[in-house]
């Protein structure tokens, strides 16, 4: 399958500073990518469609200012929390899928990263 | 709005028995139904995808799922489980008309004892 690329895996920072995570698709191109977000013990819940070339959307609730998204490539999308605080800590996982195919393709993941706000 | 329930927080079974991990679904029209694995601090893994054609769908790692669209269920099956296939499964929903983000459910975790 497709390979999608994520880092870091883990990353610890101090309340208040901005963290970056990348999301690259390693073999295809993926003109839109999916930020989601998992705490403990819960599911995945969508945070924001991020668009090549274009603004992300966001979903209900998420914060545009404090989780920024930019694509500006086919191959990468970056999600950054802003100004993080504890409860920013969480799994952030991407994921993309190869063309559009009609909606029939399955989401390739990345290995999802870590985040822990002190 | 689309949505998928998985009713079971955690399934056990015995190594060698066979495994059945619910899931029911509701979308308007027909749906796009999928199943991924995810094992600790992990991304997820595709398992296998409903589209269309034969109720009985295929996947990866021995595992197969039958859709039922009367029923509006998608359950995950395996016919001998094995110690490894020990993690979290997620089912997942995308309206065949809607956009392509995926609409998870809750997740099962499944332990395999030896």
């Amino acid at each position: 399958g497709a390979v999608v690329s994520q880092h870091p895996s883990w990353v610890i920072c101090k309340s208040g500073t901005s963290v970056k995570i990348e999301c690259r698709s390693l073999d295809f191109q993926a003109t839109t990518m999916f930020w989601y977000r998992q705490f403990p013990k819960q599911s995945l819940m969508l945070m924001a469609t991020s668009n090549e070339g274009s603004k992300a959307t966001y979903e209900q609730g998420v914060e545009k200012d404090k989780f920024l998204i930019n694509h500006a490539s086919l191959t990468l999308s970056t999600l950054t929390v802003t100004s993080a605080h504890p409860e920013d800590s969480s799994f952030y996982i991407c994921s993309a899928s190869p063309g559009i195919q009609g909606g029939t393709g399955e989401l390739f993941f990345g290995e999802g990263s870590r985040l822990t706000v002190l | 709005a689309q949505s998928v329930a998985q009713p079971e927080d955690q399934v056990n079974v015995a190594e060698g028995n066979p495994l059945t991990v619910k899931c029911t679904y509701s979308v308007s029209g027909n749906p796009y139904l999928f199943w991924y694995v995810q094992y600790p601090n992990r991304g997820l893994q595709f398992l296998l995808k409903y589209i269309t054609g034969d109720n009985l769908v295929k996947g990866s790692y021995g595992f197969e799922a039958e859709f039922n669209k009367s029923q509006t269920s998608f359950h995950l099956k395996k016919p001998s489980a094995l110690v490894s296939d020990s993690a979290l499964y997620f089912c997942a929903v995308r309206d065949k008309a809607g956009r392509r983000a995926l609409t998870f459910g809750s997740g099962t975790r499944l332990q395999v004892q030896p």
